[in-house]
């Protein structure tokens, strides 16, 4: 198995609700990886995890809140988002942050109404 | 700081061979990468290059590395319709490879002509 899987594939929410985002490999990467991407635009890192430890916070809202519950699973929580968080957020995983060759889920669309 | 930098847009026909260019921020960078992304799409990892390396070829892809400009291109022989997409580089900071920041270009946007 040599892929990263994301779920949901798209999201919308209001601005009350509280929703998470799924992040799944099963390739015994030890790193994982949270990136926002606006369109038309690269992707920004927001959360690194590095056996299982959070090692990066890029300075992210806490509206904003990731765990990883266990080495093949990531998620975001989302709680009181505003529309300018409407984005790809996409999910990555590496062998390790040493190792940066990092495989892309394929991201969920979200919209914050 | 610096931005790691890329040409928007790229037009060519199918068949042509296609070359994307990258001016990347840090002479210590170790890793380079190309990736690609097809609209509404995660990002594919293409390919890399080791910072000691002047070129690689992997098929149709051919990667050259000149560390004294910083500069990284992507040749992309025989191009295709499904070739079609954003390209990105990015490169892993002398200071940040042990953290796994990677820094990502703006994006080539490659569109190919039947």
């Amino acid at each position: 198995d040599t892929e990263v899987t994301q779920t949901p594939k798209h999201l919308v929410m209001g601005m009350t609700n509280k929703k998470s985002l799924k992040c799944e490999q099963h390739m015994g990467h030890r790193a994982m990886y949270w990136y926002k991407q606006k369109a038309k635009k690269p992707p920004e890192l927001m959360f690194v995890y590095s056996y299982e430890k959070l090692s990066i916070n890029e300075s992210v809202p806490s509206r904003f809140s990731p765990e990883c519950p266990n080495s093949s699973l990531l998620n975001l929580h989302l709680h009181a988002l505003q529309p300018e968080d409407s984005a790809l957020y996409l999910c990555a995983s590496s062998y390790t942050t040493s190792y940066n060759e990092q495989f892309f889920g394929p991201g969920t669309r979200l919209t914050v109404l | 700081g610096e931005d790691v930098e890329q040409s928007l847009f790229l037009s060519v026909r199918e068949g042509d061979s296609s070359v994307i260019n990258c001016t990347y921020t840090d002479s210590s960078s170790t890793y380079l990468y190309w990736y690609k992304q097809e609209p509404g799409a995660g990002l594919q990892l293409l390919t890399y290059i080791f910072s000691n390396m002047d070129m690689k070829q992997d098929q149709r892809l051919t990667v050259l590395l000149n560390k004294k400009d910083k500069h990284l291109s992507l040749r992309i022989a025989d191009t295709q319709t499904g070739d079609s997409a954003i390209y990105f580089c990015a490169e892993v900071p002398g200071d940040g490879g042990s953290q796994g920041n990677l820094i990502f270009g703006k994006g080539t946007k490659l569109s190919v002509k039947p």
